[in-house]
């Protein structure tokens, strides 16, 4: 069986400054992982996937993810946060239709 | 194409009624999954069905829910006899088939408040 766990409940950057978002995983066979967004009672966005390519994944908005096997990770970055980068972060992990999501991670970003 | 639609988007009720939530998947797609958000709390798999076919129900709490997919219309969730603790965001998902690496597009929830 699958499991997310994402290591911090709450990140809090200054705008212009770097984001990392942590996710670590388990998994019994190859992965694929997500990393979702959700804006204050909104839905769920798709920021990125990896899907077994590259294991460098860029999505919307600037973010990218690695995908570390050996560390069983998933982090999500941006080299420089946005005012408009304040939402929730989900790290999801699917095995089949299997699902598994992180408890996510709050991002609040300061002027 | 139309997004996932759910419906209502805000939905009131008293302890002891019931509460109906409708998905519409998009287009094409014939996967449904429903998750739980919980105050404070993450996203928790509910379940997940496909037309007329329930695949796993394994987040699904025992009693008080249930839910479909038919052959025609939306899916729906069905909460009876709810509690308090029943108040949360519920969202749907759709995929074109069984999801591995798929990506699940997700509707906008229904918030459920129960008086």
């Amino acid at each position: 069986a699958q499991s997310v766990t994402q290591l911090d409940s709450h990140v809090s950057v200054s705008e212009g400054t770097p984001v990392l978002l942590r996710c670590n995983y388990s998994s019994s066979y190859s992965p694929s992982l997500f990393w979702y967004v959700q804006h204050p009672n909104k839905g769920l966005q798709l920021l990125l996937k990896y899907t077994s390519a590259a294991t460098l994944v860029k999505g919307i908005n600037g973010f990218e993810a690695e995908f570390k096997k050996s560390e069983t990770s998933f982090h999500l970055t941006k080299p420089s946060a946005h005012m408009s980068d304040a939402a929730e972060y989900f790290c999801f992990v699917s095995e089949d239709y299997k699902l598994s999501f992180g408890a996510g991670t709050t991002v609040t970003v300061r002027a | 194409n139309a997004g996932v639609m759910q419906n209502p988007r805000h939905l009131v009720r008293r302890r002891g009624q019931e509460a109906r939530l409708r998905c519409s998947p998009m287009k094409g797609h014939s996967h449904v999954y429903w998750y739980r958000q919980l105050p404070e709390e993450g996203l928790k798999f509910m379940v997940y069905l496909q037309k007329e076919n329930i695949i796993d129900e394994s987040g699904m709490p025992k009693e008080r829910f249930s839910a479909e997919f038919p052959k025609e219309g939306p899916s729906i969730l069905r909460i009876q006899q709810v509690v308090r603790g029943d108040s949360a965001a519920y969202f749907c998902a759709s995929s074109p088939r069984q999801t591995t690496n798929n990506e699940q597009f997700f509707g906008p929830g229904t918030r459920l408040t129960v008086l």
